[in-house]
């Protein structure tokens, strides 16, 4: 497993605005997660994307990855207040763990 | 079907005293990862077991913390003659297989707190 490096750190828009973080990886990958955490609470698994795919949507989310580049993004469309949270990507090699990195902590105000 | 328990939500220990932490993973999960997070921190890998074995370890301080996941009950997390650097917040995940992990499943941590 590795861990994968989000930036921005922390990321204000206000409602209604689309929200992009992205992430970057340093070695192969099969698949990468994106994972949400409201303050104080555990982690919410929100979307995988598989190394064969480029873009994967799910509701106001859009996840795109580049191989090529070791990197992806995850864009939230039409945000609302309720997305305020961090967020973190995690690339997995087919190990038996998943290594997170620092988040992007989002605020998004009303 | 529960998710991930974990409990107590909340724990406050005095210097030097004991801290037990428990976690019951999904129904039919056999793999069990603790973490812990500092605040405004990311989650930092802490060990990785199976029932019965400790898999990973490589994330655990050497001294005064312990992990276990026996064949019956919960996971526990043991943390000895605490001091005010443990405070954080202690999160356990389970996934029901081991290699190319596709989806963790977390709890809602124990916020553990040392006087």
């Amino acid at each position: 497993s590795q861990q994968g490096e989000e930036d921005p750190q922390a990321l204000s828009i206000q409602e209604g605005e689309n929200a992009t973080m992205n992430c970057s990886y340093k070695t192969s990958i099969n698949n990468l997660q994106w994972y949400r955490q409201n303050s104080g609470r555990g982690l919410v698994h929100l979307i995988l994307i598989r190394s064969n795919e480029r873009e994967k949507h799910s509701g106001r989310l859009r996840v795109t990855l580049d191989t090529s580049k070791k990197s992806s993004s995850l864009l939230i469309t039409a945000s609302r207040a309720a997305d305020t949270a961090s967020y973190f990507c995690v690339g997995n090699n087919a190990g038996n763990m998943l290594t997170f990195g620092g988040g992007t902590r989002l605020m998004v105000k009303p | 079907n529960a998710g991930v328990m974990q409990n107590p939500r909340h724990l406050v220990r005095r210097r030097g005293q004991e801290a037990r932490l428990r976690c019951s993973p999904m129904k039919g999960h056999s793999h069990v990862y603790w973490y812990r997070q500092l605040p405004e921190e990311g989650l930092k890998f802490m060990v990785y077991l199976q029932k019965e074995n400790i898999i990973d370890e490589s994330g655990m301080p050497k001294e005064r913390f312990s992990a276990e996941f026996p064949k019956e009950g919960p996971s526990i997390l043991r943390i000895q003659q605490v001091v005010r650097g443990d405070s954080a917040a202690y999160f356990c995940a389970s996934s029901p297989s081991a290699q190319g992990i596709e989806k963790l499943f977390f709890g809602s941590g124990t916020q553990l707190s040392v006087l």
